[in-house]
């Protein structure tokens, strides 16, 4: 079955540590994203990728990296830089296109020790 | 001014209520509307898509006012199911802008 697969679901950082959130699809999508999600709050924009080795800060991407060398992947690095890291991550897909559908992963909870 | 804005919330309503969302958006280059639902430290889901001639799934009605900027989610004899975050998605030029979410709990 196609699908955007995130992980891992739980993950915990120390103070200091760089970690790298997993995204992966093979839906062929050419446009990939990352958004951060606080509790109460809506999904903020980090970074998008709309075609391979090319990537756009969205509005929140201080402290956090972005890769894309493969079109099935869109890995996320949170940095030592971002000081407040807690938060639900959810990676998405979608054709490019002007209709263009967004497919969720079932997100990653980020926490700090 | 936010680029996507919903109604704050939260809805509390009874079953079997009918109730309504709007979302405004600023820019009028926006090319495709939807409407998902999130149940809390899940996914969002496609409910629908917002077409400018309005459409409709069961107890769903979607609506699209280009002039005014805006598109509306009615939701008709409401289910204690139907209780979720139900955000607002605009297609923009550049990228996908999502508004805040409205919370909805349908009480028995």
């Amino acid at each position: 079955d196609g699908g955007i697969t995130q992980s891992p679901k739980y993950l915990f950082r120390k103070e200091g540590q760089n970690v790298t959130l997993s995204c992966e699809q093979n839906l062929n999508h050419d446009a990939m994203y990352w958004y951060r999600q606080d509790p109460g709050q809506g999904l903020r924009l980090i970074y998008y990728s709309q075609i391979v080795n090319d990537f756009q800060k969205g509005d929140i991407a201080e402290g956090y990296s972005v890769s894309r060398e493969k079109k099935e992947s869109f890995p996320l690095t949170v940095t030592s830089a971002q000081k407040n890291p807690t938060a639900f991550y959810l990676c998405a897909s979608s054709l490019r296109g002007t209709n263009e559908k967004l497919f969720f992963g079932s997100g990653t909870q980020l926490s700090v020790l | 001014r936010k680029e996507v804005e919903q109604d704050p919330g939260p809805f509390n309503v009874p079953e079997g209520a009918t109730v309504a969302f709007n979302c405004t958006y600023s820019n009028s280059a926006s090319q495709s509307f939807f409407w998902y639902r999130q149940d809390c430290r899940k996914e969002p889901k496609l409910l629908m898509s917002v077409y400018s001639s309005g459409n409709e799934d069961g107890r769903f009605t979607a609506q699209l006012n280009r002039a005014s900027q805006y598109i509306s989610l009615l939701i008709r004899d409401s289910k204690l199911s139907d209780s979720a975050t139900y955000l607002c998605v605009v297609n923009m030029p550049d990228d996908m802008r999502f508004g805040a979410g409205t919370r909805l709990t349908v009480k028995p």
